[in-house]
């Protein structure tokens, strides 16, 4: 399997603007999450699904926030309209159910938005 | 809820010194604890492992130990090479919730000079 796939790597948009971040979870992977990481804030766990159902949005920051995993092969996360604060790496993450096993990450999405 | 803690950084050596990156949780089940490696412009990726107490992960010259008693998993490695520098996530995952989600640390920024 090639892994966690994200696009795009990097992404700059302007203020005001929708921003559309998309994830491949690895094949088999019942959890999928996303991430946020910021220098401020560290790596904060925005919203997870299990078996394409979402399951705890409490971490999205706010409404211009959305999540949507339509099938097992398929998220995306969605900000609009997008502000400067929103700028952050963005991580998606899968995993299998099972506490013993870890989570795999994606090589994460750079959002700039000036 | 479940957390985890660990030593601020960056931490700075010079190559071949002994490492220690101090991990502490809280947890209301019997939880995985994982150490995560980042590498510049990459996503996490696992380092170790252990599952129950007493149990040592290992890998790459770095160990930590599950230690019930003091709800600690200390990161190690007898010496630090310029490739290892990169940061360092404390993590665990409780299996009495059920849910399997994991939860880290803020991360510790490790820096080996030649």
């Amino acid at each position: 399997d090639a892994g966690v796939i994200q696009s795009p790597r990097h992404e700059v948009t302007e203020m005001g603007q929708e921003v559309t971040l998309r994830c491949k979870p690895i094949s088999g992977h019942d959890y999928l999450f996303w991430y946020r990481q910021t220098m401020m804030r560290g790596l904060e766990l925005l919203i997870y699904f299990n078996n394409n159902v979402p399951i705890d949005d409490s971490g999205m920051p706010e409404d211009r926030f959305s999540a949507k995993m339509p099938n097992a092969s398929f998220s995306t996360l969605k900000i609009q309209p997008s502000e400067p604060r929103d700028s952050a790496v963005y991580f998606c993450a899968s995993s299998l159910s099972g506490a013993d096993t870890e989570a795999f990450f994606g090589q994460g999405t750079r959002l700039t938005v000036v | 809820g479940d957390s985890v803690t660990q030593m601020e950084g960056p931490v700075t050596l010079s190559e071949e010194a002994f490492l220690t990156i101090n991990c502490t949780y809280t947890a209301t089940g019997y939880p995985s604890l994982f150490w995560y490696v980042q590498y510049p412009g990459e996503g996490l990726q696992l380092l170790l492992k252990a599952t129950k107490a007493d149990d040592k992960g290992s890998n790459k010259g770095f160990e930590a130990t599950y230690r019930k008693e003091t709800t600690s998993f200390h990161l190690e490695k007898g010496s630090v090479q310029v490739s290892d520098s990169a940061v360092y996530f404390c993590a665990l995952s409780d299996r009495g919730g059920g849910s399997y989600i994991p939860t880290f640390g803020r991360g510790t920024s490790l820096i080996v000079h030649p």
